[in-house]
């Protein structure tokens, strides 16, 4: 089974600024990684995939890149919307399709 | 645009088996082009990868989960369903149905049912 490990578990980001979100895999998963976005009581939404490929209807704020084992999820200026969990799933390998643990973005 | 509605209870005893429904609209069931599947998520935690399978009947499970569960597509109601067995308090989590795509470069899921949060206790 691949682990998907996220860092950090939670991060402070006031509106405007940029948030570094990463997501590190046990074996690589060459580009085979995808970002979601999940907000309180609602189901998580494909912003990314391919690693750097984003969702339909993803603003172009949100940008994703690395391959193999290392892989980074930039949101460039922090709307309100944007704080949320987010977290990376990767399918280069199943069973089982495995999801990082999350990454918190709240409001600084 | 695909729409995935969960059903179910949201409530099962201990050792019971728990059992959901998703029916698949906006879109075919059939399409070889996605397998439908359901992830998990206990309350406050991440998330979690059941099992999908496919409108012809191959099926993944998790190798965690796959001694308890069943899943199974119904083409003519566009339905998907999960039931998984001898449920404990750790199988306490909000249940998502949704869509995967077959092939390797396809398998995230596009599209999510609503959730439903099922609760094991007596």
């Amino acid at each position: 089974e691949i682990v998907m490990t996220q860092s950090p578990a939670t991060v402070s980001v006031s509106p405007g600024e940029r948030a570094t979100l990463s997501c590190r895999a046990s074996q690589s998963v060459s580009s085979f990684l995808a970002w979601y976005q999940q907000k309180p009581g609602q189901a998580p939404r494909l912003l990314i995939y391919g690693a750097s490929t984003r969702a339909t209807g993803i603003p172009a704020r949100f940008s994703g890149s690395g391959s193999g084992t290392e892989f980074t999820l930039t949101i460039s200026s922090l709307q309100s919307e944007d704080f949320a969990v987010y977290y990376c799933q990767q399918y280069n390998d199943w069973p089982p399709l495995t999801f990082g643990g999350g990454t918190k973005v709240e409001i600084k | 645009q695909l729409q995935m509605q969960q059903s179910g209870p949201g409530l099962v005893k201990p050792s019971e088996t728990l059992s959901l429904t998703c029916t698949v609209s906006g879109g075919s069931i059939s399409s070889n082009s996605y397998y439908w599947g359901w992830i998990r998520q206990p309350p406050g935690k991440g998330l979690e990868w059941i099992a999908s399978m496919y409108y012809s009947g191959r099926t993944y499970y998790n190798p965690s989960l796959e001694s308890r569960v069943t899943i199974s597509v119904d083409t003519s109601k566009s339905q998907l369903s999960l039931k998984l067995s001898s449920v404990t308090a750790a199988d306490t989590a909000v249940y998502y149905c949704a869509r995967v795509g077959s092939s390797r470069g396809t398998r995230f899921f596009d599209y999510w049912g609503q959730g439903t949060l099922v609760t094991v206790s007596s």
